[in-house]
């Protein structure tokens, strides 16, 4: 159980262009699920947190006009990235909090690798 | 502050034992979290453990010591497969999860 499914697993695109990146649970319901980022050899950096039906939490720094979350369902989440440029190449990675008493484990998709030439 | 402190890389050889070592300050606490990464993978969940003690799950355990802020991961009986990153996380009085920079573990035959 608590499967979670992410697309594409890798994606290069040309600069100015937009891409979308789907996180979905495929076993359970997650109301809330995160979007993570990490660059080479370091750690993840969370860079929101999506709620189904309301608008996600961004963590400082993170510019919510460039990358647009979406919770539509209990078991979707997208991530847009918008107006690429090559800084933002980097392994994008999910997560969806299965609910429960202890606040819920955090289970992850397998990642979107993403470059912008 | 937030912080959670680990070290950045072990080695040690196949067959052996490896224990690491995670100290956490966060705000609040509602559990301690371990998670392996593979190289260019995403993590996988390894333990949760909210009450002090050892939570044993095969070759893998893992411990917390709440008044000290202290947790470790015990890796048994070690395999080359386990070369791997191992990330520790806080979850805080949010519910939101603070993580360590990770430790690299390297397994020499």
């Amino acid at each position: 159980g608590a499967v979670v499914s992410q697309h594409p697993s890798r994606v290069i695109c040309k600069s100015g262009t937009s891409v979308k990146i789907e996180c979905r649970s495929l076993d359970f319901q997650a109301t809330t699920m995160f979007w993570y980022r990490q660059f080479p050899k370091q750690s993840l950096m969370l860079m929101a947190t999506s709620n189904e039906g309301s608008k996600a939490t961004y963590e400082q720094g993170v510019e919510k006009d460039k990358f647009l979350i979406n919770h539509a369902s209990l078991t979707l989440s997208t991530l847009t990235v918008t107006s690429a440029h090559p800084e933002d190449s980097s392994f994008y990675i999910c997560s969806a909090r299965v609910g429960g008493a202890d606040g819920g484990t955090q289970y992850f998709g397998p990642g979107t690798r993403l470059t912008v030439l | 502050g937030q912080n959670i402190d680990q070290p950045t890389e072990m080695t040690a050889t196949e067959g052996a034992i490896v224990q690491i070592n995670c100290t956490y300050q966060t705000s609040g606490f509602n559990g301690l979290f371990w998670y392996q990464q593979h190289a260019g993978e995403a993590p996988t969940f390894l333990s949760y453990n909210v009450l002090d003690g050892l939570e044993e799950k095969g070759r893998f355990s893992s411990f917390l010591s709440r008044s000290k802020g202290y947790s470790y991961l015990l890796l048994k009986e070690l395999q080359m497969k386990d070369s791997a990153s191992y990330l520790c996380a806080s979850m805080d009085s949010n519910y939101q999860l603070i993580w360590g920079a990770g430790t690299k573990l390297i397994i020499k035959p």
